[in-house]
């Protein structure tokens, strides 16, 4: 069974820029939630998918937004990227709220 | 709001030591709650989980812990750590009724180092 996929893994973009980051999560899983990672804050909750609709979003600004297509795969996207945007992206994939399988991430870097 | 205290930021262990990690959880109602351990550069890897039943779970790669409603704790252990330990160790949970939608709460780690 094929675990959480995101691509791309290194991601380098400057700023102002956008970014889309994509997430397959495991098959027959219909939630998918992300999540950033940085060294001051932590782990922190974006959103949360499942089937196509946004169920829950974090405390995160506008800027941050995604979507989940109808085979479960995800994307999220960062709209005039900031410094302090720099984060591992984490993507979990979900039957229900009993298992998150997390992905590898994609590590952003905007310079 | 909920909120999830990891007490121990480093803690250093000898090859062969047990170990335990701390976690206390804030929150209303029994959340799940989950251990994840990370090595650099990696995603987060499910340790063990619990839901409800009996307090003492046991999980992957020899890790068990034991949740302690009266102390709102699930601290993680291991009899005896080896140097494929070191890595940093996340305590999270989840609300009881949210369905799913809510995201996992995470403390801000424990790293843990083994000397040889």
């Amino acid at each position: 069974k094929a675990g959480v996929t995101q691509t791309p893994r290194y991601l380098i973009k400057t700023r102002g820029q956008q970014v889309t980051l994509s997430c397959s999560p495991i098959s027959g899983h219909r939630s998918v939630s992300w999540y950033q990672q940085t060294p001051g804050q932590g782990l922190q909750f974006l959103f949360e998918y499942f089937s196509e609709t946004q169920r829950n979003k974090g405390n995160f600004p506008g800027r941050f937004s995604g979507r989940q297509f109808s085979n479960s795969r995800s994307e999220m996207n960062v709209s005039t990227l900031e410094l302090g945007d720099s984060a591992l992206y984490l993507c979990a994939s979900s039957p229900g709220q009993h298992g998150y399988t997390f992905g590898s991430g994609t590590r952003l870097t905007v310079v | 709001a909920q909120s999830v205290t990891q007490p121990d930021i480093h803690i250093t262990v000898s090859e062969g030591a047990s170990l335990e990690l701390r976690c206390n959880y804030s929150y209303g109602a029994t959340p799940y709650l989950f251990w994840y351990v990370q090595s650099p550069g990696q995603g987060l890897q499910l340790l063990l989980k619990y839901f409800s039943g009996d307090t003492l779970v046991q999980g992957i790669k020899g890790f068990e812990a034991e949740f302690k409603r009266s102390q709102s704790s699930f601290n993680l252990r291991k009899p005896s750590v080896h140097w494929s330990d070191a890595a940093e160790y996340f305590c999270a949970v989840v609300p009881y009724s949210g369905g799913g939608a809510d995201g996992l709460t995470f403390g801000k780690g424990t790293h843990l180092i083994i000397q040889p």
